[in-house]
């Protein structure tokens, strides 16, 4: 139980154009996902924090017109870097919270998605 | 300002040998911690920790939890060439759903 997924699983495009990432809970609702990104060597960091049916709330320093992100259902959010620049690339990985039981909840992550762009 | 900090940053050991991966933390309204291991993609999900003193095992995996003194210890026993990949831990607030994450211990285990 507790499957992520996230789509496509790499990109490489050109700059000035947008690239959409999919993140979706297969067997679960999710009415929280995350997205975060993490340059080469570096840890995880959160990007915003997405909830159903309402706006995502943007970590300080990222900028929500660039990154746009749709929660459309229980069962998948999407990521849209816009007018994407070299320095976006990275790899983005989403993860939705759900729980395990004994009233523990907890965040599992997609596989992520490797953007380069040129 | 909240902090996970986990070390060592990077080791290596032989396969049989037997690692503690530590991690402190320093974050307000603490909730629980996670332990992640990270290979090429995603991390996948270990352990969560929310008392003190109680042991959480999971084969040669095993974590504990010190809230009077703020760490936390994976160990790993008997360590296959497997088992290499960056341990992630993670810090959840109260009252919030954030996780603040450390830098990683990136462990390579040698045959």
């Amino acid at each position: 139980g507790a499957v992520v997924s996230q789509h496509p699983s790499w990109v490489i495009c050109k700059s000035g154009t947008s690239v959409k990432i999919e993140c979706r809970s297969l067997d679960f609702q999710a009415t929280t996902m995350f997205w975060y990104r993490q340059f080469p060597k570096q840890s995880l960091m959160l990007m915003a924090t997405s909830n159903e049916g309402s706006k995502a709330t943007y970590e300080q320093g990222v900028e929500k017109d660039k990154f746009l992100i749709n929660h459309a259902s229980l069962t998948l959010s999407t990521l849209t870097v816009t007018s994407a620049h070299p320095e976006d690339s990275s790899f983005y990985i989403c993860s939705a919270k759900s729980y395990r039981g004994l009233g523990e909840e907890t965040q599992y992550f997609g596989p992520g998605t490797r953007l380069l762009v040129l | 300002e909240d902090k996970v900090v986990q070390s060592p940053l990077s080791l290596v050991v032989h396969e049989g040998d037997t690692v503690t991966l530590n991690c402190s933390y320093e974050v307000t309204n603490f909730r629980s911690l996670l332990w992640y291991k990270q290979e090429k993609k995603a991390p996948t999900f270990l352990f969560m920790l929310t008392s003190s003193g109680i042991e959480k095992k999971s084969g040669r995996l095993s974590s504990i939890l010190d809230k009077k003194e703020l760490f936390s210890i994976l160990n790993i026993t008997a360590t296959q060439t497997g088992d290499s990949a960056v341990y992630l831990c993670a810090v959840g607030q109260g009252g919030s759903e954030k996780l603040v994450f450390g830098k990683g211990t990136k462990l390579t285990v040698n045959p």
